[in-house]
């Protein structure tokens, strides 16, 4: 299973842009790239999944490099209520130990 | 119309004590999980279940064990509770064991006394 990693956290402000870069350096042929949103006392929330290129829902977009070692997550003018977890997690379900690990920690400011 | 819901959401025991926590999804999903977020905010799987087909984290401890009374339904059994038990525990679904999305359940909070 494709380790990943990602800053511990991050601050902007309301109404910015933010990217959070994830670095998958062993990333599988076969493995999808998910981002999950996780707010306190809830459980993760799917945002955005790709293999590669670039994605883009009506939250956020997903942008791939062709070698697929990592991959960023734009979130578009945020608000506060963005302020959460963000995982990024490689692999596909059938995967025995995925393990979302310690996500970004992404605080808006006023 | 909650998609994936879980009973309890606290569960407050004793060491040595057996335990359950149930899941359902309506979502028509085949396939159920059961995930773990200790302490320090690492969620990790736990059992993927799918079509009667049982996928373990080997990490896991044979005091848990998944019930699965039909594919709306997998429930979580603890027996034998230990302090280091005490986390969060997530079930979620998705429709196959493919790379789709994960819906994810509110949450169990265990605490171990």
């Amino acid at each position: 299973l494709a380790k990943t990693t990602q800053p511990i956290s991050m601050d902007s402000y309301e109404g910015q842009e933010v990217n959070i870069t994830c670095s998958h350096n062993n990333i599988a042929t076969n493995d999808y790239i998910t981002w999950y949103q996780q707010f306190p006392s809830q459980g993760p929330r799917f945002i955005i999944q790709g293999y590669k290129t670039k994605v883009t829902n009506e939250v956020a977009s997903l942008f791939i490099p062709a070698d697929r070692k990592s991959s960023t997550l734009s979130l578009p003018r945020v608000s506060l209520s963005d302020t959460a977890v963000y995982y990024c997690l490689v692999g596909v379900n059938r995967d025995d130990k995925i393990i979302f690990g310690k996500g970004t920690r992404l605080h808006i400011l006023p | 119309d909650t998609a994936v819901s879980q009973t309890p959401k606290y569960l407050v025991t004793q060491m040595g004590n057996d335990k359950s926590i149930k899941c359902e999804q309506n979502l028509g999903h085949d396939t159920m999980y059961w995930y773990k977020q200790d302490s320090k905010k690492f969620l990790k799987i736990m059992f993927s279940y799918n079509n009667k087909e049982l996928i373990i984290n080997e990490t896991v401890p044979n005091r848990f064990s998944p019930k699965s009374p039909d594919k709306a339904h997998l429930n979580l059994h603890i027996n034998s509770l230990e302090l280091g038990d005490s986390a969060v525990y997530f079930c979620a679904s998705s429709q196959d064991l493919g790379g789709g999305e994960q819906f994810f359940g509110p949450g169990t909070r265990l605490t171990v006394l």
